[in-house]
């Protein structure tokens, strides 16, 4: 059971706006960044928002993210293809003293 | 070529150790916080253990404490990972990760490309 929660599927058809969710709580992403990855099967993964909603560069403008109290969000706007892939958001846990993720939510293309 | 060399993986039978080391080019290594991240066939991504640039703080998931050491050797931009008393539930990709500049920025924006850790009889 990982500490942040993420739906473990999700989908949509090209063009279409989908968002993830990641649930947390006060001690990790009520109070610290979130951070999202997204990992294409049989490779590392990839940062892809960084300090709740910051893209790196390179990452298209089609990803975003939020952050709202103890929930965050991943909204991929536009959808293609090659966006099919797992998506993982990870947050400091200042209760743990450690780094958390979410389970990872799976983005399949239609 | 700004990368991350993971190695050291390999089979080994319950209770045995392994070391770990991940070895940094094209990139710069200090200031930043380094990161081991584990993933077990079909899960999801578990954080593992990280360090501060000097090496002053350590952190770990609980289930490897006392087993796992993480260090780190800043003249040789490496990052190391000491894995003692292994079990089937630490069968996985380990890859590492390089950091923020503290311990909540996670960062980790340079990824490695994993080493295989299998721990079987």
């Amino acid at each position: 059971q990982s500490v942040l929660t993420q739906p473990p599927s999700a989908s949509g058809t090209p063009g279409q706006r989908v968002t993830i969710s990641c649930s947390g709580s006060s001690s990790n992403i009520g109070i610290n960044y979130v951070y999202w990855y997204q990992q294409f099967p049989g490779t590392a993964p990839k940062l892809l928002i960084y300090r709740n909603d910051q893209r790196p560069s390179g990452v298209p403008d089609r990803f975003s993210g939020s952050k709202s109290g103890t929930s965050a969000s991943l909204a991929i706007s536009g959808l293609r293809s090659e966006d099919e892939a797992d998506y993982h958001c990870a947050a400091w846990d200042d209760s743990l003293s450690g780094v958390v993720f979410g389970g990872g939510t799976k983005l399949t293309v239609l | 070529e700004v990368q991350l060399v993971e190695s050291g993986g390999g089979l080994v039978q319950p209770g045995g150790s392994l070391r770990l080391s991940c070895a940094a080019s094209g990139l710069t290594f200090s200031p930043y916080w380094m990161n081991w991240v584990r993933q077990a066939p079909g899960r999801g991504l578990e954080w593992v253990a990280n360090i501060k640039e000097d090496g002053s703080e350590k952190y770990y998931v609980d289930s490897v404490k006392g087993r796992f050491t993480i260090s780190r050797d800043n003249a040789k931009n490496s990052l190391y990972l000491q894995m003692n008393s292994l079990r089937a539930e630490d069968t996985a990709v380990y890859y590492c990760a390089r950091g923020g500049t503290t311990v909540t920025t996670l960062g980790m924006g340079v990824w490695g490309q994993g080493t295989t850790v299998t721990v079987s009889s």
